[in-house]
């Protein structure tokens, strides 16, 4: 099975900044990866699919790169909507582990 | 217009099987490419994958879970299934059912159900 490590588990950050959340798969899921977020209450969302697709309606902002085992989500000029929690997932195979997440506070 | 809800029992004993609905709108699972997942989350807790069933009828589980996962679908009325057998307090968790489909290359949920809260307790 393919494990999914996430990192930082937390991230405290300030409006206007950039942040960057990293997935490490245990092999290599050839950009099928997807990212989520969340917030306290809510259902997850997607935000970029296929390691850097950007899901229909999400702002551009976000981006998702990376490629074999390492992968990142980015987001830039952090908006008070932003502070949520973020997960990755293996979409390659099953089963389709999600990584920890992380949680994006406010600083 | 894309639409997931799932409906269950809210509360069950240790040893029981857990049945959960997703009924949904806007696509169908006979078309080509489209899946349905099911996912849970145990409060203050992470995401975990359970299992998908596809267009075609393919199904995956999640081995931690064993032999205790069936998930199914009847395409006429919009619904897809899941039953999980000997339900243990472990098993207390928000459950949601996610819709999948030709976007990716793989799996992306991009469409979400609201979630059903389920307590096993004695």
């Amino acid at each position: 099975d393919i494990q999914m490590t996430q990192s930082p588990a937390s991230l405290s950050a300030s409006l206007g900044e950039t942040v960057t959340i990293e997935c490490l798969a245990s092999e290599d899921i050839y950009d099928i990866l997807a990212w989520y977020q969340q917030k306290p209450g809510k259902s997850p969302q997607l935000l970029i699919y296929d390691a850097s697709s950007l899901h229909t309606g999400v702002p551009s902002r976000f981006s998702g790169s990376g490629s074999g085992t390492q992968y990142s989500l980015k987001i830039n000029s952090l908006q008070p909507e932003d502070f949520a929690s973020y997960y990755c997932q293996n979409g390659l195979s099953a089963p389709h582990t999600f990584g920890a997440g992380t949680k994006l506070e406010l600083k | 217009q894309v639409t997931l809800k799932e409906s269950g029992p809210g509360i069950l004993q240790p040893s029981q099987t857990l049945s959960l609905t997703c009924t949904f709108s806007g696509f169908s699972l006979s078309t080509y490419g489209m899946g349905v997942g099911w996912i849970r989350q145990p409060s203050g807790k992470g995401l975990e994958w359970l299992a998908n069933i596809w267009w075609d009828d393919d199904k995956y589980y999640n081995p931690s879970l064993k032999n205790r996962l069936t998930i199914s679908k009847d395409t006429s009325n919009n619904q897809a299934f899941l039953k999980i057998t000997n339900v243990d307090t472990a098993d207390t968790a928000t459950y949601y059912c996610a819709r999948t489909g030709t976007h990716t290359m793989g799996i992306a949920f991009d469409y979400w159900g609201q979630g059903v809260m389920v307590t096993v307790s004695s």
